[in-house]
């Protein structure tokens, strides 16, 4: 597609179940970004990627977080055992260049994720 | 740690009216500074970006922002606001450092709400 996409737009779960949320990033870009979003505040950084490369974990929260990106494409992003402090919008973003680059990040719609 | 810092939570302008929002960010090395808009219901969209070169950077629908190193800010700027400028504005940085990895720091957003 022409853009980064996320599934779902929505997910709404039992707190203690895992959930997994996937991002579609532009075709050909290699850097992958996660971010987190709560209610009122900016993104905040949890994992990037380079290709199929976890290069920087620094943002994930805790254990229960981990992602992956096996093939340098789409990523899914799993919170294990989710408790209602993970409630979220969860954005992910791509960018054609690995790092620093004068290519800006390209965001998706983000999943809006609710821990009942 | 680096962070960003918006002055503004939220601002309430009409028609015609002069926006500044303002951004300053808490790190002393080579930085790359972006405005990023959602209008609502849409994903986080480029507004402008400053990568070296002119401080005075020009963007998207008549904003601009000026990076004033010496005040490590980079605030927005719009001479005349529209109906269609209401959203919420994030100012985000990359810091050079270790890792390379670009991620963005995002200061909270201001949300603007401009009357007709």
């Amino acid at each position: 597609g022409a853009g980064v996409s996320q599934s779902p737009r929505y997910k709404v779960t039992k707190r203690g179940q895992d959930v997994a949320l996937r991002c579609d990033p532009i075709s050909g870009h290699v850097s992958l970004y996660w971010y987190r979003q709560a209610l009122g505040q900016g993104p905040e950084f949890l994992t990037y990627f380079n290709y199929e490369a976890q290069q920087d974990k620094s943002g994930l929260p805790n254990d229960r977080f981990s992602a992956e990106r096996p093939e340098g494409s789409i990523s899914t992003l799993t919170i294990q055992r989710t408790e209602q402090r993970d409630s979220a919008m969860y954005r992910c973003a791509s960018s054609p260049r690995t790092g620093y680059s004068n290519q800006p990040q390209h965001f998706g719609d983000g999943t809006r994720l609710s821990i009942l | 740690a680096q962070s960003v810092s918006q002055h503004n939570h939220h601002v309430i302008l009409s028609e015609a009216a002069s926006l500044e929002l303002g951004c300053n960010y808490s790190y002393g090395g080579t930085v790359n500074l972006f405005w990023y808009v959602q209008y609502p219901g849409q994903h986080l969209q480029l507004l402008l970006k400053y990568f070296s070169g002119d401080p005075l950077v020009k963007g998207i629908k008549g904003f601009e922002a000026e990076f004033i190193k010496s005040k490590f800010s980079f605030n927005l700027r719009k001479p005349s606001v529209q109906w269609s400028d209401t959203a919420e504005y994030f100012c985000a940085v990359i810091a050079h450092g270790s890792g390379n990895t670009g991620k963005l720091i995002f200061g909270q957003g201001t949300t603007l709400q401009v009357k007709p």
